[in-house]
């Protein structure tokens, strides 16, 4: 059982380029979620979706995309790259609302993203 | 604003000795309160979950404590190890919305 796998693990990107870090869970939870953390600050919620094919905004969206294609993948896109979206970026998954009782929330190991 | 504090930001104890750390936070109406231990590159991991009504829960030689009427919760940890070395994320959810405190970064030293 995997659990939540993000790759890549470490990226490196000039200002204004896109990429998309990819987010896979195997454990058939209709709620993913991608997170930011950044250095002094708590985790903060980017994008989240409720099942395949919803999503919705967190607290930090601009400059992201994301889209729920597959109960099992959650890819973030960033548009164009700027030095402050430097950060490390989590990936979350949990079986119903996150906040609900009793549900655990599943994170992934994360992804190290440098912009220049 | 809902905040969530984190105190100490970083601590270093000796290898056996007892810890305690704080989160006090300003979040309201909150359904629960969570810490998470974070190991260097990896990510949160689910410790323990409290709810209003709970004033402690414990997982091993992680003890969590509540009090709802001051809005503080502690996470003591006993006898500490080695392993224990990481970054303890304080966590207060109200609706489906989560506050991630900080964290406070614990080094545990031989």
């Amino acid at each position: 059982n995997a659990g939540v796998t993000q790759t890549p693990k470490f990226q490196v990107l000039k200002t204004g380029q896109s990429m998309t870090l990819q987010c896979a869970q195997d454990m058939n939870h209709e709620y993913m979620s991608w997170y930011r953390q950044d250095p002094g600050m708590g985790l903060r919620l980017i994008h989240y979706s409720v099942g395949a094919g919803i999503t919705d905004q967190g607290e930090v969206p601009n400059g992201y995309n994301v889209s729920r294609s597959t109960t099992e993948d959650f890819p973030l896109r960033l548009l164009s790259a700027a030095p402050s979206q430097t950060s490390v970026y989590f990936c979350a998954s949990s079986y119903s609302g996150q906040g609900a009782l009793g549900n655990t929330i599943y994170f992934g190991e994360g992804s190290w993203l440098t912009v220049v | 604003k809902n905040q969530v504090e984190q105190s100490p930001q970083s601590l270093i104890i000796l290898e056996g000795k007892n810890c305690t750390l704080q989160c006090n936070y300003t979040v309201s109406p909150f359904s629960n309160l969570r810490w998470y231990k974070q190991d260097t590159g990896r990510g949160p991991v689910s410790l323990t979950i409290m709810t209003f009504s709970e004033n402690t829960k414990s997982n091993g030689r992680y003890t969590a404590t509540l009090d709802a009427d001051t809005k503080q919760s502690s996470l003591h940890i006993t006898a500490s190890q080695l392993s224990d070395s990481a970054s303890y994320i304080c966590v207060v959810v109200y609706g489906n919305k989560l506050v991630f405190g900080a964290g406070t970064i614990l080094r545990v030293k031989s």
